[in-house]
This record gives C-alpha cells, sequence and structure tokens, in this order.
C-alpha cells in the first residue's frame, strides 16, 4: 500500500514552453500533497505544499506564478512549470500524506520526474 | 525553524559490517524522524522512522536510535549488502502543525563487496 506515482518519469521541452507534471496517489487518499525539487547530489527542496480544494502555500523563494499547483482531488496533484527555462532542470518529485489511517503522519514519496528544458 | 545536520556525507564499509548514519535536529518541538533511502534516479523510500516517545527500534538489519535530549538520532544498518548503497536522507518534523519534513542533507553510502 502507499504507493505514489508521477508522470511522466522524464520530459524534455524546449524553452519557453510549459510542462505538467502528474502526482498521483493510487491506493489511498491524500489529505496533503507536497512538490519538491532536488538537484544533482543535493537533498530534497520544498517547494509548496498543497491541500485539496484550496491554494496551494509556496515556500519562500518560489515563485508561485511560474510553478502552479493545482490539487484538484484526494488522489491528485499537478505541478505545470510555465515558460521553462534551462535552470528549471531538475528532478521533481512529489509526496503525499495519507487522509486516515492509524499512522496519519508518514509520508510517502513518488518515484520523481526528470525536467529537461533544452 | 527546525535545521537538520547529518553526517558523514560519504560513507564507504565493507559488505557483512555495520553502518551508522548520525543526524541532529534544533527544534524540541520535533517528534517525528523518518529515515529515506534515494536510490538513483528515484524517489525516497521511507526504510524505517521513530516517534519521540520511543528511544529504539529496529526492522530486521535496520535500527533507529534517538536521544530526544541531545536532539540527535541515528540509523544503524547491520550485515551490509551490496543492495543497501543508496544516498540516505534523515528528517524530522512536527506531527502537528504545519507537517513540514525538513531533510539532512543526505549520506551517500557504498558497500564494497
Amino acid at each position: 500500500g502507499a504507493v505514489v506515482s508521477q508522470h511522466p518519469s522524464w520530459v524534455i521541452c524546449k524553452s519557453g514552453t510549459s510542462v505538467k507534471i502528474e502526482c498521483r496517489s493510487l491506493d489511498f487518499q491524500a489529505t496533503t500533497m507536497f512538490w519538491y525539487r532536488q538537484f544533482p547530489k543535493q537533498s530534497l527542496m520544498l517547494m509548496a505544499t498543497s491541500n485539496e480544494g484550496s491554494k496551494a502555500t509556496y515556500e519562500q523563494g518560489v515563485e508561485k506564478d511560474k510553478f502552479l499547483i493545482n490539487h484538484a482531488s484526494l488522489t491528485l496533484s499537478t505541478l505545470t512549470v510555465t515558460s521553462a527555462h534551462p535552470e528549471d532542470s531538475s528532478f521533481y518529485i512529489c509526496s503525499a500524506i495519507p487522509r486516515s489511517g492509524v499512522i496519519y503522519y508518514e509520508q510517502y514519496f513518488g518515484p520523481g520526474t526528470r525536467l529537461t528544458v533544452t | 525553524g527546525e535545521n537538520v545536520e547529518q553526517h558523514p556525507s560519504t560513507l564507504s564499509v565493507q559488505e557483512g559490517d555495520s553502518a551508522v548514519i548520525k543526524c541532529t535536529y534544533s527544534d524540541s518541538a520535533s517528534n517525528y524522524f523518518p529515515w529515506y533511502k534515494q536510490e538513483l534516479g528515484k524517489g525516497p523510500q521511507l526504510i524505517i522512522d521513530i516517534r519521540s516517545n520511543v528511544g529504539e527500534k529496529k526492522d530486521q538489519r535496520i535500527a533507529v536510535t534517538l536521544n530526544k535530549t541531545a536532539k540527535h538520532f541515528s540509523l544503524h544498518i547491520t550485515e551490509t549488502q551490496p543492495e543497501d548503497s543508496a544516498v540516505y536522507f534523515c528528517a524530522a518534523k512536527a506531527i502537528q502543525g504545519a507537517q513540514k519534513l525538513v531533510f539532512g542533507q543526505g549520506t551517500r553510502l557504498t558497500i564494497n563487496p
């Protein structure tokens, strides 16, 4: 149980275009989903926290107009990188906390999406 | 806010030996401490966690210890195997409130055959 998927697993896009990444909780409903960014050989950097049906909360320094987050349902959150530039190339990882159950604070991560902007 | 320091940044051990990774945290309100294993090109996988009401937890070859007074916690892997090679991250958060995990810098563990 507690599986999180991401799609696509990797994507290449041209500079100036937008790309959407999907994050799904496959076997549970997620109260909260998170989006992280990870550069090579570095730790995970939290970008934003999203709760179903409400606006995402962005971390300091993350441009909300550039990284659009939509948490449309209890099993789906999307991250759209708008007007992508080469410096946006990174590994994007989502995670989710189950809505209910005995262990309500465990956080499960997706497999990540490798974004390359050319 | 919370700050988590992790060391060492790299660790190389012989297969069969034990590996220990240590983390310290700053916020006394933190009460949940998970450990994640990340293989190359993949997302982090939760391998073990501990809450502040427990001093030690063990799951087969993996154990975690917590010293709440000193604000540090450690991951112990015994009888290491080549498949244990990966990057390991510690993290901390307060279960109540914002629920934001704060990660350590990561430890690259290499098991030499």
